[in-house]
């Protein structure tokens, strides 16, 4: 089973909105990463957060971390329309293994 | 910087054929990952390279799948025969060796098995 699940599995909003993802998680980690995937294009970095920490910033990204909870979210502020991808969060985990969540699939309508 | 290369981008075989990726990393990147991506779902780690060693082999079905990283550089990623359920998008990865880096990832090879 998959060790990260995110939540929505798809989100449609409109251009200037903010969009929230969330990941849930099943063992302890290291640290977490969320990773931006275009149709037809590999994936691409977005932000890490380890776990000692509970909130990080990145532009207009912000990242909370709850490890009591064993979750993490993404918030997109101001969302654009090249914010139109698959997002996806990866939990390193204390054995040294990176694992990908199926992800969010984000749609912004202009 | 050039970024992590794969080739081909597409590729389209009969079940039972062979079929062969590349992938040359990031340069100085010493660690290395395939992926397999199926539609609508997250990556899954097939490999491993620290280096020219596999250190995480777990997930790859080693019946028909091989790879290979001569040098600790380029890697090939092998399957051979190649099944209708093999059908995905095969995705590189590298890092410079520490777990907690980030992965820069190639554009992926999609392979589509008849």
């Amino acid at each position: 089973s998959q060790q990260g699940e995110e939540d929505p599995q798809a989100l449609s909003i409109q251009e200037g909105e903010n969009a929230t993802m969330n990941c849930s998680y099943k063992t302890s980690i290291n640290n977490l990463q969320w990773y931006r995937q275009n149709s037809g294009r590999g994936l691409v970095h977005l932000i890490l957060i380890r776990s000692n920490e509970r909130e990080k910033h990145s532009g207009r990204l912000r990242v909370t971390l709850d490890t009591s909870k064993k979750s993490s979210s993404l918030l997109i502020t101001a969302s654009r329309a090249a914010d139109t991808a698959s997002y996806f969060c990866a939990t390193e985990t204390s054995y040294d293994k990176v694992i990908f969540g199926p992800g969010t699939s984000l749609s912004v309508i202009p | 910087e050039a970024g992590v290369v794969q080739s081909p981008r597409y590729k389209i075989i009969e079940k039972k054929q062979p079929v062969a990726f590349w992938c040359n990393p990031i340069s100085g990147h010493n660690t290395l990952y395939w992926y397999r991506q199926n539609l609508g779902q997250g990556p899954e780690l097939l490999i491993r390279y620290e280096n020219e060693e596999a250190v995480d082999d777990s997930q790859l079905p080693k019946d028909r799948f091989s790879a290979e990283r001569l040098k600790g550089v380029d890697s090939t990623l092998k399957i051979q025969p190649a099944e209708l359920g093999d059908s995905a998008v095969y995705l590189c990865a590298s890092t410079t060796g520490m777990l907690s880096n980030e992965q820069f990832f190639g554009p992926g090879t999609r392979l589509t098995v008849l």
